[in-house]
């Protein structure tokens, strides 16, 4: 069955230091995602990208964010300068597209990535 | 602005009791899908069921089974025979009809089963 992959499980770094996390979705898959978990809460929405293009974001993903898809099968997320605050677990998701509609988003493993 | 509230932050049942966990959403749009993922402790998160805002039918799966009322704006998820292999944190979460939109979760709801 198709999955959604992410690497690495765990990232430790430095506070000002550039991280980037990498994720493979479904093969067909459309629409890609980045969510966030700190620690012990719930799951936030950071942004989506179709097309090449970011299709929505949140509040949370600022300058310091930014996605990519640098291949056919990558699609990454790099934090410039990681703060302690970033601190989470980063979920990479994917989905189809039924039309226009909304279909269900598959999630990956995701990255623990702890700032130090 | 969407949102979901799931006010059961931690449940503790024996195993082979019945669990209901609530999840209750708002939303000004007609049209919008629900779901429940499943976080266990490994920490996946795990799709169990998406419903549309136009399919009130109950479901059943197994031992799981999903209420949707849409007069009360709930989607509550109800675990008949409770196993041990169902401790996780259980999210629900909203959508709109809308390719590429965020989902809005809940804060999850921890259930803990016995042996």
């Amino acid at each position: 069955e198709p999955e959604v992959t992410q690497t690495p499980s765990h990232q430790v770094t430095q506070m000002g230091q550039e991280v980037i996390l990498r994720c493979v979705p479904i093969s067909n898959h459309l629409y890609f995602y980045w969510y966030r978990q700190i620690l012990g809460q719930k799951v936030e929405f950071l942004v989506s990208f179709y097309n090449n293009e970011i299709s929505e974001k949140s509040e949370i993903f600022d300058d310091q964010f930014s996605v990519e898809r640098p291949d056919g099968s990558n699609f990454t997320l790099k934090i410039r300068s990681t703060k302690l605050e970033d601190s989470a677990m980063y979920f990479c998701a994917s989905s189809d597209q039924l039309g226009l509609r909304t279909d269900t988003q598959y999630f990956g493993p995701g990255t623990r990535l702890t700032v130090l | 602005a969407q949102k979901v509230t799931q006010a059961q932050t931690e449940i503790s049942v024996v195993e082979k009791e019945d669990v209901t966990l609530d999840c209750v959403y708002e939303t000004r749009d007609t049209t919008y899908y629900l779901f429940w993922y499943k976080q266990p402790p490994s920490g996946e998160l795990v799709f169990l069921i998406r419903r549309n805002s136009f399919d009130e039918q109950n479901e059943i799966s197994g031992r799981y089974s999903w209420n949707f009322q849409k007069s009360t704006s709930s989607f509550n998820f109800t675990i008949t025979a409770s196993q041990v292999v169902d401790s996780a944190v259980y999210f629900c979460a909203l959508t709109l009809n809308q390719a590429g939109t965020a989902l809005i979760f809940g804060k999850g709801t921890t259930l803990s089963v016995s042996s």
